[in-house]
């Protein structure tokens, strides 16, 4: 079974540019989320998407958006780039939502900012 | 505060070594329990999942929750060099939102 995949595995980007961000869950996977990590505030939810819907949101400001399609494939947008969106931006993906259940993560897509 | 603390380490044993890694949380509400392991230049690999307090053991790993202490912790048995990684402990109140400690790089010597 495929795990998950996410694309671009590397980008370079300017600031005031905008980014998006690719991930396919895994096969009969319906929850997507979305993780930052950086080397100083570590692993930090974004938000999580459920049947298209945005079930959970981190304290992120609004530059950072999503969207889920109807095949649970989810991309994960960024606008006005700032030097601090560097990082590694990660994508997670479980059978259901709630109830605790076990995420399995990509390796990331690795965004560097300029 | 942060609602997860663990210590970043780095933390060096001698293969065969048993390792202990903790994690201490102050949010009284979370019930779900997940260590993560990650290898340098990929993603978090899910090793052990736990409900609420007690044990459980999967080949040479062991997870244990205290929710009366708040306090996580994963043994690992007869270490090996390829257990070299950084360790993630992450609780969850149910929703799918993880809050990760900051990790403890650990390293196993031959």
């Amino acid at each position: 079974k495929a795990g998950v995949t996410q694309t671009p595995r590397y980008l370079i980007k300017t600031r005031g540019q905008q980014v998006t961000l690719s991930c396919s869950p895994i096969s009969g996977h319906r929850s997507v989320s979305w993780y930052q990590q950086t080397p100083g505030q570590g692993l930090q939810f974004l938000f999580e998407y459920f049947s298209e819907t945005q079930r959970n949101k981190g304290n992120f400001p609004g530059r950072f958006s999503g969207r889920q399609f109807s095949n649970s494939r989810s991309e994960m947008n960024v606008s006005t780039l700032e030097l601090g969106d560097s990082a590694l931006y990660l994508c997670a993906s479980s059978l259901e939502t709630g109830q605790g259940q076990p995420q399995h993560f990509g390796d990331g897509t690795r965004l560097s900012i300029l | 505060q942060k609602e997860v603390e663990q210590d970043p380490g780095p933390l060096s044993v001698p293969e065969g070594a048993i390792v202990s890694l903790n994690c201490t949380y102050s949010n009284s509400a979370f019930q779900y329990f997940m260590w993560y392991r990650q290898y340098s230049r990929k993603g978090p690999e899910l090793l052990m999942y736990t409900y609420s307090s007690g044990n459980k053991e999967d080949g040479r790993f062991t997870a244990q929750v205290d929710k009366s202490s708040k306090y996580i912790s994963l043994f690992i048995r007869d270490s090996q060099p390829s257990d070299s990684a950084t360790y993630l402990c992450a609780p969850t109140r149910g929703a799918q939102k993880l809050v990760f400690g900051q990790g403890t790089r650990l390293t196993i010597n031959p």
